[in-house]
């Protein structure tokens, strides 16, 4: 089966720095990738996601990630963190046998 | 609008007690999971179903069961609660094959003591 690392289990920037959040998979086929957001007391909710094509994709609240098949990774980026993105992050991947994994997540502390 | 729903947001169990977490989609969705989350250990599939009476575990198993008898709703089974099995558990949904948005239920906080 598929899984997910993501190795930063929590990462501290200050506000309007710039953010990488780090994902690694482990799958034998082309994966679906996601990341996903979650607040605190909330919900997940889907930043963004790849299935195929451009290997950079565009999400929500001015996120991007970027697939590198060669390295196995997904990683998350904002160019400006804003105090309102303090929360933790959770790469994903889902498989062909219809079945999604999730990783540990990482928490994100943004500095004033 | 899309609704999954957890038929317990909070329950508090004595260990051994069997247990019974329902998830009602009613989107007519294939594919349901059931996912523990722990702090510092995301989520972690429990078990997953891509069809009514049909079930395949995930990577944290045991001491768990499912039930899929109906498309809409997928049931966790706790045999005998123990106190490792105190978390937040979450319930989803998607479509089906080639379909990949997921939704989830609001989660239902199990303490055993």
């Amino acid at each position: 089966a598929q899984s997910v690392t993501q190795p930063d289990i929590h990462i501290t920037v200050s506000e309007g720095a710039s953010l990488e959040l780090r994902c690694n998979y482990s799958y034998g086929a082309t994966p679906y990738l996601f990341w996903y957001v979650q607040s605190p007391g909330q919900g997940l909710q889907l930043l963004l996601k790849y299935f195929s094509g451009d290997t950079l994709v565009q999400g929500i609240k001015g996120f991007e990630a970027e697939f590198k098949r060669s390295q196995s990774s997904f990683n998350l980026r904002k160019p400006s963190v804003h105090w309102s993105d303090a929360a933790e992050y959770f790469c994903a991947v889902g498989g062909n046998n219809n079945d999604m994994r999730f990783g540990a997540g990482t928490r994100l502390t943004v500095k004033p | 609008d899309v609704k999954v729903t957890q038929s317990s947001r909070y329950l508090v169990k004595r260990t051994g007690e069997k247990v019974f977490l329902e998830c009602v989609q009613d989107m007519d969705h294939e594919n349901m999971f059931w996912y523990r989350q722990d702090p510092g250990l995301g989520l972690r599939l429990i078990y997953f179903s891509y069809d009514v009476k049909m079930k395949e575990k995930g990577d944290i198993p045991e001491g768990y069961s499912v039930s899929r008898e109906k498309k809409e709703r997928f049931s966790l089974i706790l045999e005998s609660a123990s106190t490792n099995q105190t978390s937040m558990y979450l319930c989803a949904s998607r479509p089906g094959q080639g379909v990949w948005r997921i939704y989830f239920g609001e989660g239902s906080w199990l303490t055993v003591v």
